[in-house]
């Protein structure tokens, strides 16, 4: 069945860049999504990509979208201690419903 | 504007009792959806119904899993009975079911099946 991968950790300081990675295997996908999930809260909707776009950037977000290698990410500029959550990577081809990565723990270090 | 309602947000019970979960979805979403989210995993779709109509229910374990959405509106995640195995979060969400499919989620109940 199709499948998102993410890497499970990313730890970083106060200040730099994060980039959260994220494969899917759906050749298919639309729409791709990166969630963000805070202790004890449900998921926040942070961006989408549609699959003809390449790159989309939103403020401190930057989504790269390389289509030919099923690969998606996420940089977030100037990380700040309140950026530390779990962010997942989803994606929906159609009218099929969304499937999720298993998150990356993002812990920013000040 | 209100967002996912849920409750409770916590829930604590013994195997083989049963235990309903509650969902108000944000006011117009025609689309609403139930994920089961397993500590360390992401959400997995159980069922999603467009107004009053479960249109995808087919990773929801029937045996002892059942869902309504009377009027389109509120819905209803039921239980009966626990095992230890669905102790687990279980998110709601809503939805205009279309283009990019945003999707709002709640808060999620936390259920611990002792």
């Amino acid at each position: 069945g199709e499948d998102v991968e993410q890497s499970l950790f990313l730890s970083v300081r106060e200040g730099d860049s994060s980039v959260i990675n994220c494969t899917y295997t759906d050749s298919s996908s639309t729409y791709l999504y990166w969630y963000k999930q805070e202790p004890g809260a449900g998921l926040q909707l942070l961006t989408y990509i549609f699959s003809n776009m390449d790159m989309k950037q939103d403020q401190r977000l930057t989504v790269l979208l390389n289509k030919k290698d099923k690969h998606l990410s996420l940089r977030i500029a100037d990380t700040q201690t309140g950026d530390s959550a779990i962010y997942f990577c989803a994606d929906r081809s159609g009218n099929t419903p969304l499937v999720f990565g298993k998150g990356t723990r993002l812990s920013v270090i000040a | 504007e209100a967002g996912v309602v849920q409750s409770p947000r916590y829930k604590i019970i013994e195997k083989k009792q049963p235990v309903a979960f509650w969902c108000n979805p944000i006011s117009g979403h025609n689309t609403l959806y139930w994920y089961l989210q397993n500590l360390g995993q992401g959400p997995e779709l159980l069922i999603r119904y467009e107004n009053e109509e479960a249109v995808d229910d087919s990773q929801l374990p029937k045996d002892r899993f059942s869902a309504e959405r009377l009027k389109g509106v509120d819905s209803t995640l039921k239980i009966q009975p626990a095992e230890l195995g669905d102790s687990a979060v279980y998110l709601c969400a809503s939805s205009f079911w279309g283009a990019n499919n945003e999707q709002f989620f709640g808060p999620g109940t936390r259920l611990t099946v002792l």
